[in-house]
């Protein structure tokens, strides 16, 4: 069964400094996006990717947010500042189509802000 | 801003029986409704679906149930088993609308 794989699984940074998380989407998937989910929260849209550019961002991806799509197999989340409240599980998806597909999530990089 | 709602945080069933898991929405746009389980540390995994033309799609032990003028979907799962204990969540979506709308979940618990 193809996954999605995302690295770190855990990431510990300090307020202020940059991190970026990474994801392997499902190899002929062309649709991609960020999530996230505080800890005892409902999980949160941040961003879809289609052909290298964004196609929807949510109000939480503000200026501090960028995804990147470098080569031909990963997709990154860049935070530039952290903040603490940025602390979270982010989890990367991917999908073959838009529209009606149940998306391919990764387990998630837990990401803890100090 | 709660568009999808599930107004239960636990549930638990016994193993055999039916677990029925709600959800609620407000947004009318919703055309597209996903359930999603999820076990710790492990992303949320794609169960089933239902268009908003419907009103019932199953697969196997999984039903999802839609009234759409109640805004009100469920899931139901006949015959619960233990490995069905994990946190469901409902999502919708907007037709052309790629991001989903998710709930905030429902920890299932099935007893032996």
């Amino acid at each position: 069964e193809p996954e999605v794989t995302q690295t770190p699984s855990h990431q510990v940074t300090q307020m202020g400094q940059e991190v970026i998380l990474r994801c392997v989407p499902i190899s002929n998937h062309l649709y991609f996006y960020w999530y996230r989910q505080i800890l005892g929260q409902k999980v949160e849209f941040l961003v879809s990717f289609y052909n290298n550019e964004i196609s929807e961002k949510s109000e939480i991806f503000d200026d501090q947010f960028s995804v990147e799509r470098p080569d031909g197999s990963n997709f990154t989340l860049k935070i530039r500042s952290t903040k603490l409240e940025d602390s979270a599980m982010y989890f990367c998806a991917s999908s073959a189509g838009q529209g009606n597909d149940g998306y391919t999530f990764g387990s998630g990089t837990r990401l803890t802000v100090v | 801003d709660q568009q999808v709602k599930q107004n239960s945080p636990s549930l638990s069933v016994q193993e055999g029986r039916i677990s029925i898991l709600n959800c609620d929405y407000t947004n009318s746009m919703f055309d597209y409704f996903l359930w999603y389980k999820k076990y710790p540390a492990e992303g949320p995994t794609f169960l089933i679906s239902i268009s908003s033309i419907k009103d019932k799609n199953e697969d196997g032990r999984f039903t999802v149930f839609l009234n759409k003028s109640a805004k009100h979907l469920s899931l139901h799962i006949v015959p619960s088993q233990p490995g069905d204990s994990a946190v469901y969540f409902c999502a919708a979506k907007g037709f052309g609308n790629e991001k989903l709308t998710f709930g905030t979940g429902t920890r299932l618990t099935i007893i032996p």
